[in-house]
């Protein structure tokens, strides 16, 4: 199994430009979601699905998108990137929606200019 | 909004040791687990914790869940090169709704050979 599978590994982007990290799981998730990594902080929350068709914003969602129109894929949209955007991002999954179980991709380092 | 503190934030050690980290909040938890980081990878479960006071191991790893339900603490005996990594703690406040996860800021180990 590859379990969830984040791409781009690395991206530069122009402020003001938009993009999409994506995110597949293949372990039949119902929950997936979100999160920001920056130096000294925790991993903040950022965007979550409890099953297709459903999102729920986080603790940090402005200048973030996403839809879940499969279980497998969540993929995250910046419409207008900033360089308060730079920083790594990480997809998580669990197949259970309420315990805090998460398998987390490898990551999406992203800076924005 | 909600923090966990995490500590310490960092620690030097000489292998063969044992560690011990935790995490402190001001509000009660129904749930605190515990993630391992390597470079340049995403987050490990380590162990999870559901009940005040339970204590649970996962090879020279053990958790507990404290009393008070403000606290979790991380022990890992006689450490080795391969701890080498960042240790965050979660807390959920409520079953039943991942958006209230929270990380901590995480403690940076290190282990000299």
């Amino acid at each position: 199994n590859a379990g969830v599978t984040q791409t781009p590994k690395f991206q530069v982007l122009k402020t003001g430009q938009s993009m999409t990290l994506q995110c597949a799981q293949d372990m039949n998730h119902e929950y997936m979601s979100w999160y920001r990594q920056d130096p000294g902080m925790g991993l903040r929350l950022i965007h979550y699905s409890v099953g297709a068709g459903i999102t729920d914003q986080g603790e940090v969602p402005n200048g973030y998108n996403v839809s879940r129109s499969t279980t497998e894929d969540f993929p995250l949209r910046l419409l207008s990137a900033a360089p308060s955007q730079t920083s790594v991002y990480f997809c998580a999954s669990s197949y259970w929606t309420d315990t805090g179980e998460l398998f987390f991709g490898e990551g999406s380092r992203l800076t924005v200019l | 909004g909600q923090q966990l503190n995490q500590s310490p934030q960092s620690m030097f050690i000489q292998e063969g040791e044992d560690v011990s980290m935790n995490c402190t909040s001001s509000s009660i938890f129904n749930t605190w687990l515990w993630y391992k980081q390597e470079p340049g990878e995403g987050p490990v479960l380590l162990i999870a914790l559901y009940k005040a006071g339970e204590l649970t191991s996962n090879g020279r790893l053990t958790a507990q869940f404290g009393i008070t339900r403000k606290d979790s603490f991380l022990n890992i005996s006689a450490s080795i090169p391969s701890d080498v990594g960042i240790y965050f703690c979660a807390g959920r406040k409520v079953r039943g709704s991942q958006g209230n996860l929270i990380f901590g800021k995480g403690t940076k180990l290190s282990v000299k050979p």
